[in-house]
């Protein structure tokens, strides 16, 4: 069965410094992923996707995403956080699992707090 | 556009009671799905309906949930016994279709606490 794996649980960065969180997902054909965000007392939003192409794929915010086949993974990416940016980041992967066309297999979660 | 309303934003009942969720998807979205996020965990897809159809309900512990979308818009889910472990955060999410590049669109979840 699909799965999807996060590393990080909690990450707590102060302003300005670069994020990474780790995401690995495993299943063997075409795959659609994602980095979905919460933001406290907010419901889940999409922050980018990869469907093809183009492996580094751009969200909103300054946020990005690099595709990479050969080790499953769809790492996230800032250059320089915010306080803004505290949440939690979900990274999912939708394999039209079962005949469910749309059907997201979400990861743990990684609650990031950025200190001012 | 207005997003998806869900209600309650909170409940707590006691065990083998029975409790009931709403979800009102975003106007003519067709796809409504209904996720169960455990704390730690992260959200897990329980139904899935295509306008009033159900697609995929291979998650849903059918012997104490159920759930219905019978006009093809609102939908509710429901929970009868509830037992301790059904504590979580149901979350409601509506897209346009069901196809991979229709995104999801969620609502704020109703969190369950089952005593």
């Amino acid at each position: 069965a699909q799965s999807v794996s996060q590393h990080n649980h909690h990450v707590i960065l102060s302003e300005a410094a670069s994020l990474e969180l780790g995401c690995n997902y495993s299943y063997g054909g075409t795959v659609n992923l994602f980095w979905y965000v919460q933001y406290p007392g907010q419901h889940l939003q999409l922050l980018l996707k990869y469907f093809s192409g183009d492996p580094l794929v751009k969200g909103i915010k300054g946020f990005e995403a690099e595709f990479i086949k050969s080790k499953f993974s769809f790492n996230l990416r800032k250059p320089s956080v915010q306080w803004s940016d505290t949440a939690e980041y979900f990274c999912a992967v939708n394999a039209g699992y079962g005949g469910a066309t749309n059907k997201l297999i979400f990861g743990t979660g990684t609650l990031l707090a950025v200190q001012p | 556009e207005a997003g998806v309303a869900q209600s309650p934003r909170y409940k707590i009942i006691e065990k083998r009671q029975s409790v009931a969720f709403w979800c009102n998807p975003i106007s003519g979205h067709a796809t409504l799905y209904w996720y169960q996020q455990i704390l730690g965990q992260g959200p897990k897809l329980l139904i899935q309906f295509q306008n009033n159809g159900v697609v995929d309900d291979s998650q849903l512990p059918k012997d104490r949930f159920s759930a219905e979308r019978l006009k093809g818009v609102d939908s509710t889910l429901k929970i009868q016994p509830a037992k301790l472990e059904d504590s979580a955060v149901y979350l409601c999410a509506s897209s346009e279709d069901g196809t991979n590049n229709s995104p999801l669109h969620f609502g704020n979840g109703t969190r369950l606490t089952v005593t």
